[in-house]
């Protein structure tokens, strides 16, 4: 079965850089349109970022444009995304999910990124 | 572009809970609903208005109007007790969630 599991998280200073992963099994990877999609304590989901199965397609939310850079790495089966330029309005629960070009059909538990001083 | 939902519905057991969602665009696109448990991976529940996901039991139907999609809950059990969030895209095609629902099995 489709299995996502993200890595990464954890207490970060503002200003900071972090790098999260997912590791997916159970389905061709590389078949595969994968997004990130986040959610800050007491707020809804907020989608951040897609890349196709080549990675020759990228897209972002303009609320990460220009600090979080979306990468894969097909023959590991894995998922990026380096965040730059953290704050405080980026500590939530940050979620991959393997992305159907029109919905989200499978995800992962997600990984917390805390961001304070 | 804003996809509306209700902040909360509460339902006692075995009765019909609706979900409703709102949005421009959805005339032109299709709705999706995620359901999200502490500590869960977040699923899907209803793709393309009204399909259902294998593995989402029968009581999960979808339906669409308009500018508004619905996701009802039939016989409404505990462990629906959820937050469930509409899901479209806007006019660049974009991904758009709603502002989640709390549903709550009293």
């Amino acid at each position: 079965q489709v299995q996502l599991v993200e890595s990464g998280g954890g207490l970060v200073k503002p200003g900071r850089s972090l790098r999260l992963s997912c590791v997916a099994s159970g389905f061709t990877f590389s078949d595969y349109y994968m997004s990130w999609i986040r959610q800050a304590p007491g707020k809804g989901l907020e989608w951040l970022s897609y890349i196709s199965g080549s990675g020759g397609t990228i897209s972002y939310a303009d609320s990460v444009k220009g600090r979080f850079t979306v990468s894969r790495d097909n023959a590991k089966n894995s998922l990026y995304l380096q965040m730059s330029s953290l704050t405080a309005a980026d500590t939530a629960i940050y979620y991959c999910a393997r992305d159907t070009g029109t919905n989200f059909d499978s995800w992962g538990q997600g990984t917390l990124v805390t961001v304070s001083s | 572009y804003e996809l509306t939902q209700p902040p909360s519905v509460s339902v006692s057991p075995g009765q019909t809970a609706r979900i409703t969602c709102s949005g421009d665009a959805l005339p032109d696109q299709f709705g999706y609903w995620y359901q999200v448990k502490p500590g869960q991976a977040p699923a899907l529940v209803m793709y393309k208005d009204n399909e259902r996901p294998s593995g989402i039991p029968e009581r999960f139907s979808g339906s669409s109007s308009g500018t508004t999609v619905t996701l009802t809950i039939s016989g409404v059990q505990a462990e629906d007790e959820a937050d469930y969030y509409c899901q479209s895209a806007d006019s660049s095609g974009t991904y758009v969630f709603g502002s989640g629902t709390k549903v709550t099995v009293l």
